[in-house]
């Protein structure tokens, strides 16, 4: 199983473009989101989804648009990047109900806009 | 809506040396998880436990154990005889009824040999 796969690892923007990152899972979990990290803040939730055709605001959800129009593939949209989005990514999913076995994190994207 | 603390930013240790890293957390749920997930310097995240709020007996996991008091919300994780590859950010990470995951700033160990 290839698990929690995100595209690209690194990505360089510069101010006002747009990009998408992309976050896909074949494990068949209904619930995925998106994480950013930052230097001492830990991760903080961007957007999530429940399923497909289902998505929430997280914590941070300012300048990120998502999707889930399938079950396996959640992303991550910047429509004007700013240098306040430099910041590494991550996706995550896992069973509802069932997080015996935690979330899956993807291996994440390291972005910088400059 | 969950809430968690991680008070020690970094912790450095000596090989061998046993390290408790502390995490206490709010919550409104009645019932809830709560998950310690380890980022090693390559930066992936690693699951190591997940303890669901009606279970207070401690864990042990080969060197990892977990002491998880409810009374005063504490969900802690002590390595014992600590290697140079437990070298990581360690994060606690609270988890309620609306399956949003919450994390820690996390607490950085650094073994040294």
């Amino acid at each position: 199983n290839a698990g929690v796969t995100q595209t690209p690892k690194f990505q360089v923007l510069k101010t006002g473009q747009s990009m998408t990152l992309q976050c896909a899972q074949d494990m068949n979990h209904e619930y995925m989101s998106w994480y950013r990290q930052d230097p001492g803040m830990g991760l903080r939730l961007i957007h999530y989804s429940v399923g497909a055709g289902i998505t929430d605001q997280g914590e941070v959800p300012n300048g990120y648009n998502v999707s889930r129009s399938t079950t396996e593939d959640f992303p991550l949209r910047l429509l004007s990047a700013a240098p306040s989005q430099t910041s590494v990514y991550f996706c995550a999913s896992t069973n509802l109900g069932t997080q015996a076995y935690g979330y899956t994190f993807g291996s994440g994207t390291r972005l910088t806009v400059v | 809506a969950q809430k968690v603390t991680q008070a020690q930013t970094e912790i450095s240790v000596v090989e061998k040396e046993d390290v408790t890293l502390d995490c206490v957390y709010e919550t409104r749920d009645t019932t809830y998880y709560l998950f310690w997930y380890k980022q090693p310097p390559s930066g992936e995240l690693v699951f190591l436990i997940r303890r669901n709020s009606f279970d207070e007996q401690n864990e042990i996991s080969g060197r990892y154990s977990w002491n998880f008091q409810k009374s005063t919300s504490s969900f802690n994780f002590t390595i014992t005889a600590s290697q140079v590859v437990d070298s990581a950010v360690y994060f606690c990470a609270p988890q309620g009824g609306s399956e949003k995951l919450v994390f820690g700033k996390g607490t950085k160990l650094t073994v040294n040999p």
